[in-house]
C-alpha cells in the first residue's frame, strides 16, 4: 500500500530534550515536506527536500533540523523543543504530475506537546 | 495581505445542494492549485488538482481555476452529510517546492 508514514503518532515531551519525528514514504517520491498546523495558523511549511542531500527552509524552520540520506525518509528534529512547538505535525511526499506539478500526499501526523 | 485567503466559513449547505468553496491568492507566478479536504484529527486528503485556465470535473466535484483573476474555485454538487469537512486551498510557486496553504473553509452539509 502506497503511503506516508510517521512515529511517533503522539508525543509528550519537556523543553529541552531533543526528539526527532520519522516520516518514511514507499513510493519512490523525490519531493518531501514537513509541515505544522495550529488553530488559526493553518498549514505552514517547516523544511522540504527536493531530493537526497537537498533541503530548504520552509515559511517557519527556526527550532528544526532536517536531513535526507536517503530517498524515503525525511526525519523532522527537534534540538531543543520549547512549549511553542506544541503543534500537530504532518510529513508529505509527492511525485510529478502530467503538468510537470507536485500533488502532495500527507502522513496520518503527530502530534507533538512540549510542556 | 495573505498570500492565499478562504472563507473560513462556517459554510452551511443542505444536502443534495451546491457547495461552493472560493479561494484567492496573491502571487501572480502561482503555477500549480489544490483542494485538500481535512477531517476534524485527521491529515489533508488530495481531492483536486487544476494547473491551467478553466473548469475540471472529478465526479461530484469540479475545480474551477482563473488566473487573471487569481481565483480558484471548488463545487461540490449533491453535497452529503459525509461532506462536512475542512477545505484547504493550496498553491505552489516554485516547482513543488513551497506550498502555501489557505485557512480553510469549514463545510457543514446539513441532513
Amino acid at each position: 500500500e502506497a503511503q506516508v508514514t510517521q512515529n511517533p503518532r503522539y508525543l509528550i515531551t519537556v523543553t529541552g530534550k531533543k526528539l526527532t519525528v520519522t516520516c518514511s514514504q514507499n513510493m519512490n517520491h523525490e519531493y518531501m515536506s514537513w509541515y505544522r498546523q495550529d488553530p488559526g495558523l493553518g498549514l505552514r511549511q517547516i523544511y522540504y527536500s527536493m531530493n537526497v542531500e537537498v533541503t530548504d527552509k520552509g515559511d517557519v524552520p527556526e527550532g528544526y533540523k532536517v536531513s535526507r540520506k536517503e530517498k524515503r525518509n525525511f526525519p523532522l528534529i527537534l534540538e531543543s523543543p520549547s512549549p511553542n512547538q506544541t503543534s500537530l505535525y504532518f510529513c508529505a511526499s509527492s511525485y510529478t504530475g502530467t503538468s510537470g506539478s507536485y500533488e502532495q500526499y500527507f502522513g496520518p501526523g503527530t502530534r507533538l506537546t512540549v510542556t | 495581505q495573505k498570500e492565499v485567503e478562504q472563507n473560513s466559513g462556517p459554510l452551511s449547505v443542505p444536502e443534495g445542494a451546491i457547495a461552493s468553496l472560493n479561494c484567492t491568492y496573491s502571487d501572480r507566478v502561482s503555477q500549480s492549485f489544490f483542494w485538500y479536504r481535512q477531517y476534524s484529527g485527521k491529515s489533508p486528503e488530495l481531492i483536486m488538482s487544476i494547473y491551467s485556465n478553466g473548469d475540471k470535473e472529478d465526479g461530484r466535484f469540479t475545480a474551477q481555476l482563473n488566473k487573471a483573476s487569481q481565483y480558484v474555485s471548488l463545487l461540490i454538487r449533491d453535497s452529503q452529510p459525509s461532506d462536512s469537512a475542512t477545505y484547504l486551498c493550496a498553491v505552489t510557486v516554485l516547482r513543488g517546492g513551497k506550498l502555501i496553504f489557505g485557512q480553510g473553509t469549514e463545510l457543514s452539509v446539513k441532513p
